[in-house]
């Protein structure tokens, strides 16, 4: 069951260039969706979120955008840091009327090299 | 800034036995989770917890597991009986309520790597 997917399992890109994180869901009921980076024998630390009204959310070098039709969504990072390197995790919940669970995808290992 | 912690960071047991996940929210949260991780697979959603009560459980969170907010500031997660397959890192998350770009969100603790022997 596989209602959220991150389909690359990793990325390495360029210090100071953009780093781009795709995930798709399945699940129509969906209507908010976050990103959230974990590093090692950490927990997942919040990083950013849209609601399904909106199509894009900034915060300072994260950007997530939003296509409802593709039921697509994207990280970008811009300008990537080395110390951006961590594993990033889509996730989406139900907020109306649902418990606002998170259904997580598999993750996507980001690298970031000097 | 408020953090969730969680305890112990790593817990070991023999298959059969009982184990306790200790979590302490952020103290103005009012919805409280557990998630789970085993290696090399996703998130997976366990329990949600409101007003005292479950709110909703998934389909791994069967007899064998319960959880308690037993001091207003604790919140744990019991495993009755462990299998092998409970081996797992279990993370608890919490969650404010009202308006702001955060508050809303669920911020995890660190995890509790849980090891049936």
């Amino acid at each position: 069951d596989q209602q959220v997917k991150q389909n690359s399992p990793s990325l390495s890109v360029q210090e100071g260039r953009i780093s781009i994180l795709n995930c798709d869901y399945t699940n129509s009921m969906f209507d908010y969706f976050l990103w959230y980076k974990k590093y090692p024998a950490e927990g997942p630390t919040f990083l950013i979120s849209i609601s399904s009204i909106k199509d894009k959310n900034e915060d300072g070098r994260f950007t997530v955008f939003l296509n409802k039709s593709a039921k697509h969504l994207s990280l970008h990072i811009v300008p990537s840091q080395p110390g951006d390197s961590a594993v990033y995790f889509c996730a989406a919940s139900v907020r109306q009327g649902g418990s606002e669970k998170l259904v997580f995808g598999k993750g996507t290992k980001l690298t970031v090299n000097p | 800034e408020p953090e969730v912690t969680q305890t112990p960071s790593h817990q070991v047991t023999q298959m059969g036995q009982e184990v306790i996940l200790r979590c302490v929210p952020i103290s103005n949260h009012l919805y409280f989770y557990w998630y789970r991780q085993i290696l090399g697979q996703k998130v997976e959603f366990l329990v949600s917890f409101y007003n005292n009560e479950i709110s909703e459980k998934s389909e791994i969170f069967d007899d064998q597991f319960s959880v308690e907010r037993p001091d207003g500031s604790n919140f744990t997660l019991k495993i009755r009986s462990t299998k092998l397959e409970d081996s797992a890192m279990y993370f608890c998350a919490s969650r404010g309520r009202g308006s702001g770009s955060r508050i809303n969100e669920q911020f995890f603790g660190p995890g509790t790597r849980l090891t049936v022997l």
